[in-house]
């Protein structure tokens, strides 16, 4: 069966870096995009962007860019989200998503991003 | 891109049915057969019940579906149950600009 299943929870101080893993398995893992959704405490969600799992290309949604990066090792069909230079206001929990086509069938269990001092 | 409009809650009694509307403009809802909706329940991951409009996916009940009028999509789900009870939202690609933006968001009650 179709699973995503994420990295563990985390706790960062302001200023450091934090690496997000999803790994997929079930299906083929180049076969599908990869959304990266936030959900920041009791707020709505947010599409970050995807990651081409054939190319390995990242597209950013409007405010995350620069501090966010994509990337993939299709070698074990993870995909991964790095965030540099935390800010307080990135606490959150991430999501990843698969993407058959214009919508997100499955997704991982989320991962909870804290960054407190 | 703002985020789709969303009423914040909808309530409804057992066996009643509800609906929750999501507007958005003529540069996403109203462009693109492409509005999907997502069940998330506390604490837990969204799940997809509607996609492309009005498909339902494998597994989910027929009690949920989804239909569209110009800029604003709606999902109705019929026969309220108590396992309804849900944070619901509505999301719609955009172009290749965009591509997706989610609802604000709507926490369904059952009274």
């Amino acid at each position: 069966q179709v699973q995503l299943v994420q990295s563990g929870s985390e706790l960062k101080k302001p200023g450091a870096s934090v690496q997000v893993s999803c790994k997929a398995s079930g299906y083929t893992f180049t076969s599908f995009p990869i959304n990266w959704v936030r959900q920041a405490p009791g707020q709505g969600l947010e599409w970050m962007g995807w990651i081409n799992t054939n190319t390995g290309n990242p597209t950013y949604a409007q405010g995350f860019t620069g501090r966010f990066v994509f990337t993939l090792d299709t070698s074990v069909s993870t995909a991964y989200l790095q965030i540099s230079s935390l800010k307080t206001e990135d606490t959150a929990v991430y999501y990843c998503a698969r993407d058959p086509s214009s919508w997100n069938d499955y997704w991982g269990q989320g991962t909870l991003v804290t960054v407190s001092s | 891109q703002s985020a789709l409009t969303q009423p914040a809650s909808v309530s409804g009694s057992p066996g009643q049915s509800i609906t929750i509307s999501c507007t958005g403009t003529s540069s996403n809802v109203g462009n693109y057969k492409l509005v999907s909706w997502y069940q998330q329940h506390p604490g837990k991951a969204p799940k997809v019940m509607i996609y492309e409009d009005t498909k339902r996916p494998s597994g989910v009940s027929n009690r949920y579906s989804g239909s569209k009028s110009g800029n604003t999509a709606s999902l109705t789900i019929t026969g309220l149950q108590a396992e309804d009870e849900a944070d619901y939202f509505c999301c719609s690609y955009g172009g290749r600009n965009t591509f997706y933006v989610f609802g604000t968001g709507t926490k369904v009650t059952v009274v």
